[in-house]
């Protein structure tokens, strides 16, 4: 089947501006991640939700981040006002409980 | 804290020579080592889940084995298309789910 799809893949904003990450998970799936990867590191976790329930926001840089999944389904990463240390992918992973996550392709974003 | 660190940073070897690639973790209560690759561009790639010490599994020409404080990826005869970024992360703790990653080690086969 299908498996986690991101949108958009790119994104160039510029500094101070908002930005919008969708994240659509493998259908089923109740689990939902997203990472921060910058270049040449490991990804490194910023929320997870079990269905719509936000249950670790930890990881989360600064208020800026913000992170939704209202219907248990799709997510949206939001940040505002947006830096240049936030350049960097941002992926999006799904599982059917807290193991074997699923990762999408990612979406890079560059602020300029 | 947890952390997870692998070895090498980066590893060279011609087709048909065998390696290993380390990843040592300090990851409280661990319930599981995993091992992902990654293309350029791309999403990490499941590969395998270890639950326990002692633990062992395969895939072509990949081999994940578990110690109390150290997982191994074995490269059995290597091809070029095995060229990639392979990234461990382990989880547990109370975090349930969140995946604490090594940098990875990127690994280049040449023909």
């Amino acid at each position: 089947g299908a498996g986690v799809s991101q949108s958009p893949r790119y994104k160039v904003a510029k500094r101070g501006q908002d930005v919008a990450l969708r994240c659509d998970p493998i259908s089923g799936h109740v689990s939902l991640f997203w990472y921060q990867q910058a270049l040449g590191q490991g990804p490194e976790f910023l929320t997870y939700f079990q269905n719509e329930a936000q249950l670790d926001k930890s990881g989360l840089p600064s208020d800026r981040f913000f992170a939704e999944r209202p219907e248990g389904s799709v997510s949206t990463l939001k940040i505002q006002r947006t830096q240049q240390e936030d350049s960097a992918v941002y992926l999006c992973a799904s599982s059917l409980l807290s193991y074997e996550q699923y990762f999408g392709p990612g979406t890079r974003l560059t602020v300029t | 804290e947890d952390q997870v660190t692998q070895s090498p940073e980066a590893l060279r070897l011609q087709e048909g020579e065998s390696s290993s690639l380390n990843c040592s973790y300090t990851v409280s209560g661990l319930r599981g080592l995993f091992w992902y690759r990654q293309d350029p561009g791309k999403g990490p790639e499941f590969l395998f889940t270890l639950y326990s010490a002692g633990e062992e599994k395969e895939k072509e020409r990949l081999k994940a084995t578990l110690t109390k404080k150290e997982s191994f990826l074995h490269i059995t005869a290597p091809k070029p298309e095995d060229s990639a970024t392979y990234l461990c992360a382990g989880e547990g703790g109370t975090s349930y789910g969140k995946l604490t990653f090594g940098q990875g080690t990127i690994l280049t086969v040449h023909p």
